[in-house]
């Protein structure tokens, strides 16, 4: 079964640096979605993407993050000056199509900032 | 705006017994809902889902009865394993006129299942 891959699994990155999420969504999907959990917390909603566009984001994707699908198969979130806080699970998404379509997740980076 | 509830864990069970994680939304409009689950070290698998008003959705054993009156999806299994020892999230997504389709998560509920 077609499944969405991140990498990696794990970053350590020190505060103030950019730090770049690498996801490969499912082929044929055309909605793509980063979301977070910081630990013990619930899953938070950041960002989705279509057609080359943000489509829709939250109040915590502000502007030291930016996402990109450089090259028609991968999609990036990147964070451009590091915060503490930031430390989180991020799971990118993605879905095929329009309307009610499931979302399918990748099993996450865990990104730790120290 | 939208928001999804579900009771807090960890629920204990024995292996063998019936599960009922209860989940509540709160939306705007028709949303459609989901569970999703969580292994340990792991990332969400999509568990089951429904879209519309009396749907069930269903997938190894569990099951789901999207209930409009009571704005409900309770989780339920007839006899749990171990194996289904993880986080169940309870999720919506609601399409909307600025094509808004992100999911809302509730705060997990953890199960543990003892031999």
């Amino acid at each position: 079964e077609p499944e969405v891959t991140q990498t990696p699994s794990h970053q350590v990155t020190q505060m103030g640096q950019e730090v770049i999420l690498r996801c490969v969504p499912i082929s044929n999907h055309l909605y793509f979605y980063w979301y977070r959990q910081i630990l013990g917390q619930k899953v938070e909603f950041l960002v989705s993407f279509y057609n080359n566009e943000i489509s829709e984001k939250s109040e915590i994707f502000d502007d030291q993050f930016s996402v990109e699908r450089p090259d028609g198969s991968n999609f990036t979130l990147k964070i451009r000056s590091t915060k503490l806080e930031d430390s989180a699970m991020y799971f990118c998404a993605s879905s095929a199509g329009e309307g009610n379509q499931p979302q399918h997740f990748g099993d996450g980076t865990r990104l730790s900032i120290l | 705006g939208d928001s999804v509830t579900q009771m807090e864990g960890p629920v204990t069970l024995s292996e063998e017994a019936f599960l009922t994680i209860n989940c509540t939304y709160t939306a705007t409009g028709y949303p459609s809902l989901f569970w999703y689950v969580q292994y340990p070290g792991e990332g969400l698998q999509l568990l089951l889902k429904a879209t519309k008003a009396d749907d069930k959705g269903s997938n190894k054993g569990f099951e789901a009865t999207y209930r409009k009156e009571t704005t409900s999806f309770h989780l339920e299994k007839g006899s749990v394993q171990v194996s289904d020892s993880a986080v169940y999230f309870c999720a919506l997504s609601e399409v909307m006129d600025t094509g808004r389709r992100a999911l809302t998560f509730g705060s997990g509920t953890r199960l543990q299942v003892q031999p």
